[in-house]
């Protein structure tokens, strides 16, 4: 079974600091692909980033970054120098493959004061 | 906007009465999907299809919930004999099963629903 765990907190920053949000994943499958996903005040959930199992490669796309160790079954997230409109909450996601739904954490409130 | 469309986008309803939402996908996604987020939580999947075909039913989908998708364009979210419990937020996705975003889900605005 697919299990996503994000500590439930919520995360106050002063604009133009970092924060990395952590996510722990469980699966069986050896391949499996991880997300981010953004969900700002109008409800709509936006895709940040992807990896697959294969790829422990980590990269920074903007002012995004993660860290995948599948040796910790880890795929944290960072947002470099912070914005106001980064205030929204962010969801880890799974799906293993062979089976196309995603299994989501709970999320993690960001919020970024100016 | 090529995006997910979601209607409505918010219903209220007496309990014990019937609801249906509707979702319409971006035209070139087979792959179509419904999640379920109550407040505080991440969304919780539902049911998908490809094309036409249903594939793949969470067991929090119960006998009062039914999804079609009879041309394999739009699809239909019903509920029947809501509760109070049914109250929660419906995210539509949908999904290409070929090019750079393969298997990619692009989520709609979400209809909420609450039930008195």
């Amino acid at each position: 079974a697919q299990k996503v765990t994000q500590a439930q907190t919520e995360i106050s920053v002063v604009e133009k600091e970092d924060v990395t949000l952590d996510c722990v994943y469980e699966t069986r499958d050896t391949t499996y692909y991880l997300f981010w996903y953004k969900q700002p005040p109008s409800g709509e959930l936006v895709f940040l980033i992807r990896r697959n199992s294969f790829d422990e490669q980590n990269e920074i796309s903007g002012r995004y970054s993660w860290n995948f160790q599948k040796s910790t079954s880890s795929f944290n997230f960072t947002i470099t120098a912070s914005q106001v409109v980064d205030s929204a909450v962010y969801f880890c996601a799974l799906s293993e493959s062979g089976n196309n739904r995603l299994a989501f954490g709970k999320g993690n409130q960001v919020v970024v004061i100016p | 906007d090529t995006g997910v469309s979601q209607n409505p986008r918010h219903k209220i309803t007496k309990r014990g009465q019937n609801v249906t939402f509707r979702c319409d996908p971006i035209s070139e996604h087979n792959r179509l999907y419904w999640y379920r987020q109550t407040l505080g939580q991440g969304p919780e999947f539902l049911t998908y299809f490809q094309n036409e075909a249903q594939l793949e039913k969470s067991r929090l989908l119960s006998d009062r919930f039914s999804a079609e998708r009879p041309k394999g364009s739009f699809s239909t979210l019903e509920i029947q004999r809501t509760e109070q419990g049914d109250s929660a937020m419906y995210l539509c996705a949908s999904s290409p099963t070929s090019g750079p975003v393969k298997n990619e889900q692009f989520f709609g605005p979400g209809t909420r629903l609450t039930v008195l």
